[in-house]
C-alpha cells in the first residue's frame, strides 16, 4: 500500500520561499511508472496542479504555466521522497498542498502511465502572511 | 475560475440516483479519455473514485458509474447513502502546458 506524508511549515511570510516534503512508502520516487505531483486546493482557485517530477531513465519535470517562473519540484532518492519550493510567495498562494501519485505499470517490456491521481498525501495548510 | 465547469450542489434523497456533469473542451475532456472523478469529505484529501471516465479502482462501490459524451462527462452516483455526502471533483488531462485540469467541484447533499 502506498503512503504519502507531507511534512513542512504552516506558515510563510510573503516573498519568502515555501518549502514542503512528501515522504514515500511503499513505493519509490525512482520507480519507472510512477509520477509524483503537487496540487494545491483554495477557495478561491479550486483545485490546482502545480507540477511533477519523474524518472524514465533520467529525471524529469513539468511545471503548471501559472507557477513555472517560481516553482521546483525536487526528488531526494537518498530518503525516498519530493519536495516542493515556491518562491516570493504572496497571500495568493495561501492553499492546502497536497502531493499526489500517478500510477503506471510495465507488460511486455514497455511502462505505461496512469493518467489520474490514485494516492494522496493528507494535505498541509500553508498561510502566507506577515 | 475552474477550467471545467460543473454545478455547485446537487441534493437526493437515500435510495435515489444523482448525475453530476462536467464540461470542459475539445483540448481537455473532449480530447481525452482521461477524466477522474475523486470525493473529498471535509478536512480530507480527495479519494479517487472513477478513472478513465468509466473505470472503478477496487473498492470502491458499483453504485458509482461515470461516462463522457463530447466535451462532457458525468459522475452518477445511484442508491445515494448518507456516507456520499461529500465534495465532488472532476478531472481531465489537457493538451495545454498545464497537463492537469480540474472542475470547480459539486457539494452533494443527501436529504
Amino acid at each position: 500500500q502506498v503512503q504519502l506524508q507531507q511534512s513542512g511549515p504552516g506558515l510563510v511570510k510573503p516573498s519568502q520561499t515555501l518549502s514542503l516534503t512528501c515522504a514515500i512508502s511503499g513505493d519509490s520516487v525512482s520507480s519507472n511508472t510512477a509520477v509524483w505531483n503537487w496540487i494545491r486546493q483554495s477557495p478561491s482557485r479550486g483545485l490546482e496542479w502545480l507540477g511533477r517530477t519523474y524518472y524514465r531513465s533520467k529525471w524529469y519535470n513539468d511545471y503548471a504555466g501559472s507557477v513555472k517562473s517560481r516553482i521546483t519540484i525536487n526528488p531526494d532518492t537518498s530518503k525516498n521522497q519530493f519536495s516542493l519550493q515556491l518562491n516570493s510567495v504572496t497571500p495568493e498562494d495561501t492553499a492546502v498542498y497536497f502531493c499526489a501519485r500517478e500510477g503506471g505499470y510495465c507488460s511486455a517490456g514497455s511502462c505505461y502511465s496512469l493518467y489520474y491521481f490514485d494516492y494522496w498525501g493528507q494535505g498541509i495548510l500553508v498561510t502566507v502572511s506577515s | 475560475q475552474s477550467a471545467l465547469t460543473q454545478p455547485a450542489s446537487v441534493s437526493g434523497s437515500p435510495g435515489q440516483s444523482i448525475t453530476i456533469s462536467c464540461t470542459g473542451t475539445s483540448s481537455d475532456v473532449g480530447g481525452y479519455n482521461y477524466v477522474s472523478w475523486y470525493q473529498q469529505h471535509p478536512g480530507k484529501a480527495p479519494k479517487l473514485m472513477i478513472y478513465e471516465v468509466s473505470n472503478r479502482p477496487s473498492g470502491v462501490s458499483n453504485r458509482f458509474s461515470g461516462s463522457k459524451s463530447g466535451n462532457t462527462a458525468s459522475l452518477t452516483i445511484s442508491g445515494l447513502q448518507a456516507e456520499d455526502e461529500a465534495d465532488y471533483y472532476c478531472s481531465s488531462y489537457t493538451s495545454s502546458s498545464t497537463l492537469w485540469v480540474f472542475g470547480g467541484g459539486t457539494k452533494l447533499t443527501v436529504l
